[in-house]
């Protein structure tokens, strides 16, 4: 397709599980961005790549988040020892360009995948 | 503490009623963006706003950024059922990477026929 996409779209786990969430972006997209979106509020960022390396990751809760982008086009967000206040949607988005200076990019926002940790 | 507080949280309005919501801060923004989101999807992004005192208009929307670079507003004129959704304001933090985005924590706007 087209636009971002994240798999599983749904996500059941019992508390201290590990879990693997993976954004697919628009292709050709430099940037790549990871948000967390709690019932009832706006997205909180995580973490951003640029390539391969992550630009920014000063959002990620803890120790226990993780995320790679390898070949600087497929990402995977990894949660360790999963607790109840995991629960919620993590968004992807992309960007054909990075942000800089008095300018913007766009990010194009995936579905969520919505995690549930029992 | 929101570092973008957004007003109204909610808002019930009849088709053809006017409307403005609020996204203020005490932090100045490099850009200041406003998204539209629907129930199981991404949020999709309206409009960038990246000089003080600029107002964008798309179609019936219009969107101001402060003179400051502090507070953003978004105006729709005749509502439509159509326009129902959770609306967001996001802005990347003066000092902070451009690439990371603050949101509000929204406004869910419905619009009744």
């Amino acid at each position: 397709g087209a636009g971002v996409s994240q798999t599983p779209s749904n996500k059941v786990t019992e508390k201290g599980k590990y879990v693997e969430l993976r954004c697919d972006p628009i292709s050709g997209h430099t940037a790549l961005y990871w948000y967390r979106q709690s019932l009832g509020q706006g997205p909180e960022f995580l973490i951003y790549f640029q390539g391969t390396g992550a630009a920014d990751d000063s959002g990620l809760p803890n120790d226990r988040f993780f995320a790679v982008r390898p070949e600087g086009s497929v990402s995977t967000l990894k949660i360790q020892r999963t607790e109840r206040g995991d629960s919620a949607v993590y968004l992807c988005a992309s960007s054909l360009g990075v942000p800089g200076e008095g300018t913007t990019d766009t990010q194009y926002f995936g579905p969520g995948t919505r995690l549930t940790v029992l | 503490t929101q570092l973008l507080e957004q007003s109204p949280q909610f808002l019930s309005i009849q088709e053809g009623e006017n409307l403005t919501v609020y996204c203020n801060s005490s932090s100045v923004f490099s850009s200041l963006q406003w998204y539209r989101q629907e129930p199981g999807e991404g949020p999709v992004l309206l409009v960038t706003v990246v000089t003080g005192g600029e107002v964008k208009k798309l179609k019936r929307l219009t969107f101001q950024f402060g003179d400051a670079r502090k507070d953003s507003s978004l105006h729709i004129t005749a509502a439509q059922p159509g326009d129902t959704g959770l609306y967001l304001c996001a802005g990347a933090l003066q000092g902070t990477s451009y690439g990371k985005l603050t949101f509000g924590q929204g406004t869910i706007l419905t619009v009744h026929p």
